[in-house]
């Protein structure tokens, strides 16, 4: 089993709608979750940081955390065109280990 | 502005020949990074450094070197580059363990 699994989608939605991403994990020593963006020909660009459980939200987007089902989620409400980019989830256990495992990424299309 | 900076962009080479990547960055952030970015096989960890002359491997380290001898700067070294060494490298950075990653823009490696 992998230690970060996530669906590569693609995912197309109209422009407006709510986008939900998701990528489960088996390693239960992760303490740290986190989201970034990546549009084409770039380095992924930071969107949300949570520790341990719960929800954190940032404007149109809120990520979850569950660590009961190793399960995390990232919103995106009133989703729009310069959304679309591919979104990697990424993880890291708590302790000196600076070790950080990405899931392989969703690939997203809002269509105005 | 508040960056991680690489060089070069794009570099073609040939097997065997020794190469380094730069990276740089301004933010004094104790932590840096480097991945390589594969299709089908996501972001992979290569290296990391936790502070000046403390670096550990993450989790494709073979054929790679590096070195912290000031906070701001981690280079990249390939001793005898291969052509399975063709991929996409970022460098990251971030300021201590509440923290995400700041990643560059990228390094576009290909060994012929």
């Amino acid at each position: 089993q992998k230690e970060v699994e996530q669906d590569p989608g693609p995912l197309s939605v109209p422009e407006g709608a709510i986008v939900s991403l998701n990528c489960t994990y088996s390693n239960s020593a992760f303490q740290y979750f986190m989201w970034y963006r990546q549009y084409s020909r770039k380095g992924p660009e930071l969107l949300m940081y949570t520790y341990s459980s719960g929800n954190k939200e940032d404007g149109r987007f809120t990520a979850q955390v569950d660590k009961s089902s190793k399960y995390i989620s990232l919103f995106i409400r009133d989703s729009q065109p310069s959304d679309s980019a591919t979104y990697l989830c990424a993880m890291k256990a708590q302790g000196g280990s600076e070790k950080l495992v990405f899931g392989k990424g969703t690939k997203l299309t809002v269509n105005p | 502005e508040a960056q991680v900076t690489q060089n070069p962009r794009y570099l073609i080479t040939v097997t065997g020949k020794k190469l380094t990547v730069t990276c740089s960055q301004n933010m004094n952030h104790e932590y840096m990074s480097w991945y390589r970015q594969d299709p089908g096989l996501g972001l992979r960890q290569i290296y990391y450094s936790m502070n000046v002359e403390v670096t550990d491997k993450g989790d494709v380290p073979e054929g790679y070197k590096v070195s912290r001898k000031e906070k701001r700067n981690f280079p990249l070294i390939l001793e005898s580059p291969s052509p399975n060494q063709t991929s996409l490298y970022f460098c990251a950075s971030r300021a201590g363990a509440n923290y995400g990653y700041t990643f560059g823009s990228g390094t576009r490696l290909t060994v012929v």
